[in-house]
C-alpha cells in the first residue's frame, strides 16, 4: 500500500528566503506526482504535476524535482512571500486518472 | 470557466438525520472522486468515479455512505445516519483522466454533525 510522508509538518521562514519542502513516497511504481496549495477553508489548488518520466517541472518561482526511485520528491520555491503562507501537499497516482495518496501536508508561513 | 462547484459550502444538522452532499464537476471531466479530511487522518479518498460508473468505493468507511452520479454533470454523497464523528471536510475532484491533468478540487463542504 503506498505512504506518502511530509516532513517538516511546519515550517516558518522570513521574506525572502527560498523554501525547500520534502515527500517522499514508498511504492516507486506511480504514474505522476502532484503538487497542491490548500488555503484555509479552501479547496486544493493545483500547482505541479511531474509526470513519472520527468524528473522536473518548473512554474515561476515554483520547481519541483522528481527522483522516482529513492521515492522523492523536493518543491522549491523561490525567494519566498508573504502570499505564499499556506499548506502544500504532495501526493502521487498510480495509474492514469486514478486516485490520489496524499502525504500529510506542510504548513508554511512566510514573516514579512 | 467554472470549477468544481459544491453544495452546500456548511452543513450543521443532528446525529441520525441524513445529509446529503453535491458536487458538479469540470465539464468534459471523466473522472469525478469525493474525498473527506480531518486534522487526525488528513485527506482520504472515498470512492471515485469514470464515465459516471464507481470505479473504487474501498475507502468508503461504512454502509452508511453511499455516492452516486447519475450523469456527467452531478454526483451526490449521502450519508444516513449521520454520525458526530463524521463531521469534516468533503471534497470533490475531477479530471480528464487520459492525458496527465491534475484534479481540480471544489472548495469542499463543512459537515457539522452534533
Amino acid at each position: 500500500k503506498q505512504e506518502v510522508t511530509q516532513i517538516p509538518a511546519a515550517l516558518s521562514v522570513p521574506e525572502g528566503e527560498n523554501l525547500v519542502l520534502n515527500c517522499s513516497f514508498t511504492d516507486s511504481a506511480i504514474y505522476n506526482l502532484q503538487w497542491f496549495r490548500q488555503d484555509p477553508g479552501k479547496g486544493l489548488t493545483s500547482l505541479l504535476l511531474i509526470q513519472s518520466s520527468q524528473r522536473e517541472q518548473t512554474s515561476g518561482r515554483l520547481n519541483a524535482s522528481l527522483d522516482k526511485s529513492s521515492g522523492r520528491s523536493t518543491l522549491y520555491i523561490a525567494a519566498s512571500q508573504p502570499g505564499d503562507s499556506a499548506t502544500y501537499l504532495c501526493a502521487v497516482s498510480e495509474a492514469a486518472g486514478n486516485k490520489l495518496t496524499f502525504g500529510g501536508g506542510t504548513r508554511v508561513l512566510v514573516k514579512p | 470557466d467554472a470549477g468544481v462547484i459544491q453544495s452546500p459550502r456548511h452543513e450543521v444538522t443532528e446525529m441520525g438525520q441524513e445529509v446529503t452532499l453535491r458536487c458538479k464537476p469540470i465539464s468534459g471531466h471523466d473522472y469525478l472522486f469525493w474525498y473527506r479530511q480531518t486534522m487526525m487522518r488528513g485527506l482520504e479518498l472515498l470512492i471515485y468515479f469514470n464515465n459516471n460508473v464507481p470505479i473504487d468505493d474501498s475507502g468508503m468507511p461504512e454502509d452508511r455512505f453511499s455516492a452516486k452520479m447519475p450523469n456527467a454533470s452531478f454526483s451526490t454523497l449521502k450519508i444516513q445516519p449521520s454520525e458526530p464523528r463524521d463531521s469534516a471536510v468533503y471534497f470533490c475532484a475531477s479530471t480528464l483522466g487520459h492525458h496527465n491533468q491534475p484534479q481540480h478540487f471544489g472548495d469542499g463542504t463543512r459537515l457539522s454533525i452534533l
